[in-house]
C-alpha cells in the first residue's frame, strides 16, 4: 500500500481481555517496528522485525504483550489480560535498508476499561 | 544515562515568526539523527534527517536542522512560523549499535498565535 496501515484506529476493551493490532507496512519494507504513546511515558519502542524474525524484543513490558509478524508483511501485537495501564496509543513504523527511516502508521488507540 | 533531551514542554510563537526548537542527546558516539511531527490523532510525519556530511538539513515544509557535534545537539528551525505548523514535534535517534529503534525526546508542543 501507499502507506503503513493500522487497524482497528480504536479499540476499547474490558480489564482482562485479550485484544489483537494489525500493522500493514508499507510493500517491500522489510523492518517493521512496533512504539506505544502514552502520557506518562511518551514514545517507547516495543519489539522489532526483521522479516519474520524479531532480534529485539526488549521494550516489551511483560510476558503479556507479544507480537508476530507473518510472509514479512503483516504483523499483528497481542496483549493478553490487558490491564488499565495498557490504554495508550499503538504506533507501527516500517523502513527499507539500513538508513533506518521509519514511515509511521496513524496508530491504533487502545482504551481499557 | 543515555538519552533525547527537547528541553521545552511548550512553545507559543506569533505566525510569521522565526522557530527554534532544541534538541540534545547523550550518547558517546554520534547517532542518526530525526525530527518528527505529529497533529492531533495522527501518526507520526518524517520532517527530516541526519546521517552522515552537511550539518545543515533542509526537510518538508520549510523546516530546517543543524547538527552540533560539539554541543550534541540538532535543533529544528523555521524562519516564519503558519499556523499549520501547530503540532507536537519530535527529536528522535538511532544508536546503530543499540538496534534499530527509534529513541525519542518526550516532545515540544508548538501552538501558534495570530
Amino acid at each position: 500500500g501507499a502507506g503503513v496501515s493500522q487497524s482497528p484506529s480504536n479499540k476499547v476493551t474490558e480489564k482482562g481481555k485479550d485484544v489483537e493490532l494489525r500493522c500493514d507496512p508499507i510493500s517491500g519494507h522489510t523492518a517493521l517496528y512496533w512504539y506505544r504513546q502514552s502520557l506518562g511515558q511518551g514514545l517507547e519502542f516495543l519489539i522489532y522485525f526483521q522479516g519474520n524474525s524479531a532480534p529485539d524484543k526488549s521494550g516489551l513490558p511483560s510476558d503479556r504483550f507479544s507480537a508476530e509478524r507473518t510472509g514479512g508483511s503483516v504483523s499483528t501485537l497481542t496483549i493478553q489480560r490487558t490491564q488499565q495501564e495498557d490504554s495508550a496509543v499503538y504506533l507501527c513504523a516500517s523502513s527499507l535498508g539500513d538508513r533506518n527511516i521509519q514511515y509511521f502508521g496513524a496508530g491504533t488507540r487502545l482504551s481499557v476499561l | 544515562a543515555q538519552s533525547v533531551t527537547q528541553p521545552d514542554i511548550h512553545i507559543t510563537v506569533s505566525e510569521g515568526a522565526s522557530l527554534e526548537l532544541r534538541c540534545n542527546y547523550s550518547y558517546g558516539a554520534t547517532p542518526y539523527l530525526f525530527w518528527y511531527v505529529q497533529s492531533p490523532g495522527q501518526g507520526l510525519q518524517l520532517l527530516l534527517k541526519y546521517f552522515s556530511g552537511d550539518t545543515l538539513v533542509q526537510g518538508i515544509k520549510g523546516f530546517e536542522a543543524e547538527f552540533k557535534r560539539s554541543q550534541s545537539s540538532f535543533n529544528l528551525r523555521k524562519p516564519s512560523v503558519h499556523w499549520s505548523d501547530a503540532a507536537e514535534y519530535f527529536c528522535a535517534v538511532v544508536l546503530k549499535e543499540y538496534g534499530n529503534k527509534l529513541v525519542f525526546g518526550a516532545g515540544t508542543i508548538l501552538r501558534v498565535k495570530s
